[in-house]
């Protein structure tokens, strides 16, 4: 149990073009959802939190016009990165909590998404 | 504000060897502490974790840890690796009693030779 997927697993796209990434809990309901960006050989660093039906809330840094989550349901986060960069190239990778669980405060954690702008 | 240091980047152990990987966090409340592993090419999962109670935690695949709270440290430990625990390790701290985020250490990449 426990299952976070995330679509695309990997994606290239060419500078200044939108990409969306999915985040879904697929036998949980994810009440609050978390997209962290992991560059290479270095810890993850939250980029934001999702609650469903309600805005997120972005770390200090984060451009949310840039990266724009939506949490629109309870198994579903989109992550999508807007006139995207070079230097938005990255790793980025969503966890989901499920409060109905025992463990209140675990995060499971998807596979990521490895995006490459050219 | 919350943070979270691990005190070895790269650590190479031969098989059988003791593991001991440090993790020191920074927050005067009560926390719950995690740690996380990242095999080669896969996603992160959770190795163990500790809420409350017996300070000495068991987790999967024969690692545990333990919390010292006057130290403000949460080491992980295994008595004999394997090669198959070569892996990022990534120690995590968030503060009880809402859903807080979580914050992670820079992670120690974990090398063992058989």
């Amino acid at each position: 149990g426990a299952v976070v997927s995330q679509h695309p697993s990997r994606v290239i796209c060419k500078s200044g073009t939108s990409v969306k990434i999915e985040c879904r809990s697929l036998d949980f309901q994810a009440t609050t959802m978390f997209w962290y960006r992991q560059f290479p050989k270095q810890s993850l660093m939250l980029m934001a939190t999702s609650n469903e039906g309600s805005k997120a809330t972005y770390e200090q840094g984060v451009e949310k016009d840039k990266f724009l989550i939506n949490h629109a349901s309870l198994t579903l986060s989109t992550l999508t990165v807007t006139s995207a960069h070079p230097e938005d190239s990255s790793f980025y990778i969503c966890s989901a909590r499920d409060a109905e669980r025992g463990a209140a405060y675990e995060q499971y954690f998807g596979p990521g998404t490895r995006l490459t702008v050219t | 504000a919350q943070s979270v240091s691990q005190h070895n980047h790269h650590v190479i152990l031969s098989e059988a060897a003791s593991l001991e990987l440090g993790c020191n966090y920074s927050y005067g409340g009560t926390v719950n502490l995690f740690w996380y592993v990242q095999y080669p090419g896969q996603h992160l999962q959770l190795l163990l974790k500790y809420f409350s109670g017996d300070p000495l935690v068991k987790g999967i695949k024969g690692f545990e840890a333990e919390f010292i709270k006057s130290k403000f440290s949460f080491n992980l430990r295994k008595p004999s690796v394997q090669w198959s625990d070569t892996a990022e390790y990534f120690c995590a701290v968030n503060a009880a009693g809402g859903y807080n985020k979580l914050i992670f250490g820079a992670g120690t990449r974990l090398a063992v030779h058989p």
